[in-house]
């Protein structure tokens, strides 16, 4: 079973506008991590926070974490039609174990 | 190579048949998972290896999953007697292995069962 479920499950905004998405999962971590994936395509890695950050930003990328909430954001600022893909989260149980992946959410960014 | 390889993109199979789907890993990476995506859904955990042993097989569906690791690079997911519902796309994914290393994963192998 998905231990990340995220939401929205679609999202359409225009070029330049704020993305926001977000993902809740059921057990303890030791890191969340965020993939985007084009149409067709493999994933490709994004960002990485650990249970003991709260914050963290990447470009125009800011994901935060609340790990009494289990839950976590990914923030995407000044969006580009080259954004559109869908987004995973993923998390670990502990270092080097396997990632569970969410169910993605499906933005789109018009141009 | 630059990133990670798998073989073939597309395989189109009768039910019944068995099929082999070929990772190639970026090379020194030693950690190797597979996972299996379904249409609108995020990535299955399959199964992942460290270095030539099966680290963890419990995504693994059934005992008509099978993967191999023979020399720590290369590996193979192999599918004996496939159903319709084994229809989706294959992804691989290695990492160095090394603490929190992200997985680089590669294009997937489209499988379809008729």
């Amino acid at each position: 079973s998905q231990q990340g479920e995220e939401d929205p499950q679609a999202l359409s905004i225009q070029e330049g506008e704020n993305a926001t998405m977000n993902c809740s999962y059921k057990t303890s971590i030791n890191n969340l991590q965020w993939y985007r994936q084009n149409s067709g395509r493999g994933l490709v890695h994004l960002i990485l926070i650990r249970s003991n950050e709260r914050e963290k930003h990447s470009g125009r990328l800011r994901v935060t974490l609340d790990t009494s909430k289990k839950s976590s954001s990914l923030l995407i600022t000044a969006s580009r039609a080259a954004d559109t893909a869908s987004y995973f989260c993923a998390t670990d149980a502990s270092s080097g174990s396997r990632l569970t992946f969410g169910e993605g959410t499906q933005l789109t960014v018009n141009p | 190579g630059a990133g990670v390889s798998q073989t073939p993109s597309n395989k189109v199979t009768e039910k019944g048949k068995y099929v082999e789907l070929r990772c190639d890993p970026i090379s020194g990476h030693t950690a190797l998972y597979w996972y299996r995506q379904s249409l609108g859904q995020g990535p299955e955990f399959l199964i992942y290896f460290q270095g030539t042993g099966a680290a963890d097989d419990s995504g693994l569906p059934n005992d008509r999953f099978f993967a191999v690791r023979p020399e720590g690079s290369v590996s193979t997911l192999k599918i004996q007697r496939t159903e319709r519902g084994d229809s989706a796309v294959y992804l691989c994914a290695s990492s160095s292995g090394q603490g929190d290393s992200p997985l680089h994963f590669g294009n997937g192998t489209r499988l379809t069962v008729t």
